[in-house]
């Protein structure tokens, strides 16, 4: 198995543009997470679905889309990009279980840069 | 607000001693937690997870404790190896099943 898989690995991009985050997973799992991490910070939850057709914002979505159409992909969109949003973002995806048991499975990672 | 706090400085250690990371956090009732690795350009991995009614849990040369009263998790590696190096974070719940993480300590072993 893959695992949690992330596209692209690094990417620049100039203020003002935009751009789609790709992220994968293949082990079934109906929760998947976007989160970024800047240097020094912890992960931040951009955005999370429980399932094809649901999300819902965390804690700091501004400037940032997602979509989730099927139970395998969650990609998450930035459509005007700024210097604020240069990061590392992670996504990541648990199994939907009862009793708390929601360990996370997360990518490698993808590096974005806006200038 | 909710904060997770955790030692920002890194811990330096020689080969072959306990390793002791600490996770303070307040205005949480977690149900339970977590502690994952992360090593450098990688993403976290999961190593354990505590839930509340756990006093202690263990995995190989990992142990981790919860203490719900001190409002306090610590991690232990004993018998640490180099390999153990890399940045440790700890995550509480929030919400019905998002997690919020906390900004990790780095534990360096020498040789």
């Amino acid at each position: 198995n893959a695992g949690v898989t992330q596209t692209p690995k690094f990417r620049i991009l100039k203020i003002g543009q935009s751009m789609t985050l790709q992220c994968t997973q293949d082990m079934n799992h109906n929760y998947m997470y976007w989160y970024r991490q800047d240097p020094g910070m912890g992960l931040k939850l951009i955005y999370y679905s429980v399932g094809a057709g649901i999300t819902d914002k965390g804690e700091v979505p501004n400037g940032y889309n997602v979509s989730r159409s099927t139970t395998e992909d969650f990609p998450l969109r930035l459509e005007l990009a700024a210097p604020s949003q240069t990061s590392v973002y992670f996504c990541a995806s648990s199994y939907s279980g009862t009793g708390g048991d929601e360990k996370l499975f997360f990518g490698s990672g993808t590096q974005l840069s806006v200038l | 607000s909710q904060k997770i706090e955790q030692n920002s400085e890194a811990l330096n250690i020689q080969e072959g001693k306990t390793a002791t990371l600490t996770c303070n956090y307040t205005n949480y009732s977690p149900a339970y937690l977590q502690w994952y690795r992360q090593d450098p350009g990688r993403g976290p991995v999961f190593l354990l997870l505590i839930r509340e009614n756990e006093k202690e849990k263990r995995k190989e040369r990992l142990k981790v404790t919860f203490d719900t009263t001190l409002k306090q998790s610590l991690f232990h590696i004993t018998a640490s190896q180099p390999a153990d190096s890399a940045t440790y974070l700890c995550a509480l719940v929030r919400g019905y099943s998002t997690l919020t993480f906390g900004k990790g300590t780095m534990l360096l072993v020498s040789p």
